[in-house]
């Protein structure tokens, strides 16, 4: 059974940084794209980033461009967001996403979702 | 970037009643075009990829249909499990978009 875990969401002040993470188990992590999905509460999803099978292709929304990092490590069948320069613009759910392909395509298995608030 | 316009933003409809969602491209995407279904205080769940191919499992009253600009989904016969947002999601080009997502309630 595919199962996506994240977590590392909290309150952040704005201006701040915060790591997401996201354990990955039920499929070989290695054969496929992730991706990261967000959605402000009682709003509409927004895709934030997208990492290649190998980690060696990274995209980002152009709304994080910059500021926000995604990353892989393969061993550990893990999928990571490193979240800087924090704003009230970034409070939502964030979703890990697992693509159907090892390129872009659909997400087939998304996880619970973790909360990132971002207040003063 | 790729805007999808999804329409109705809301809908309203009676048990067995055949529900119609439409999501326009702003460009040509082909038939690189999802549907995903969200119930509240849940994660999205993929029903429809490539515009037309159900996801094995999802029951047969889900439907997709289009390509290049225009696609459609469709539920032959709404149920009371289906109450929902629906997104439409293109991914012919990056970034990676959603439509606006469609509210479907039971009248």
């Amino acid at each position: 059974e595919v199962q996506l875990v994240e977590s590392g969401g909290v309150v952040v002040q704005p201006g701040g940084s915060l790591r997401l993470s996201c354990a990955a188990s039920g499929f070989t992590f290695d054969d496929y794209a992730m991706h990261w999905v967000r959605q402000p509460p009682g709003k509409g999803l927004e895709w934030v980033s997208l990492i290649s099978w190998d980690g060696g292709s990274t995209y980002y929304g152009d709304s994080v461009k910059g500021r926000f990092t995604i990353s892989r490590d393969n061993s550990k069948n893990s999928l990571y967001l490193q979240m800087n320069s924090l704003t009230t613009e970034d409070t939502a759910f964030y979703y890990c996403a697992k693509d159907g392909t090892a390129a872009r395509s659909h997400f087939d298995y998304w996880g619970q979702g973790t909360l990132v608030t971002v207040s003063s | 970037d790729i805007q999808m316009t999804q329409s109705p933003s809301s809908l309203s409809a009676s048990v067995g009643d055949r529900v119609t969602i439409t999501c326009q491209a702003s460009q040509d995407i082909s038939n690189y075009l999802n549907w995903y279904q969200q119930k509240p205080g849940k994660a999205p769940n993929l029903l429809i990829y490539d515009a037309s191919n159900l996801v094995t499992g999802v029951p047969s009253r889900f439907s997709g249909s289009g390509s290049g600009t225009d696609f459609t989904f469709t539920i032959s016969s709404l149920q009371p499990e289906d109450i929902a947002t629906y997104y439409c999601q293109q991914y012919d080009n990056l970034p990676v978009t959603f439509g606006g997502g469609t509210k479907v309630e039971i009248k």
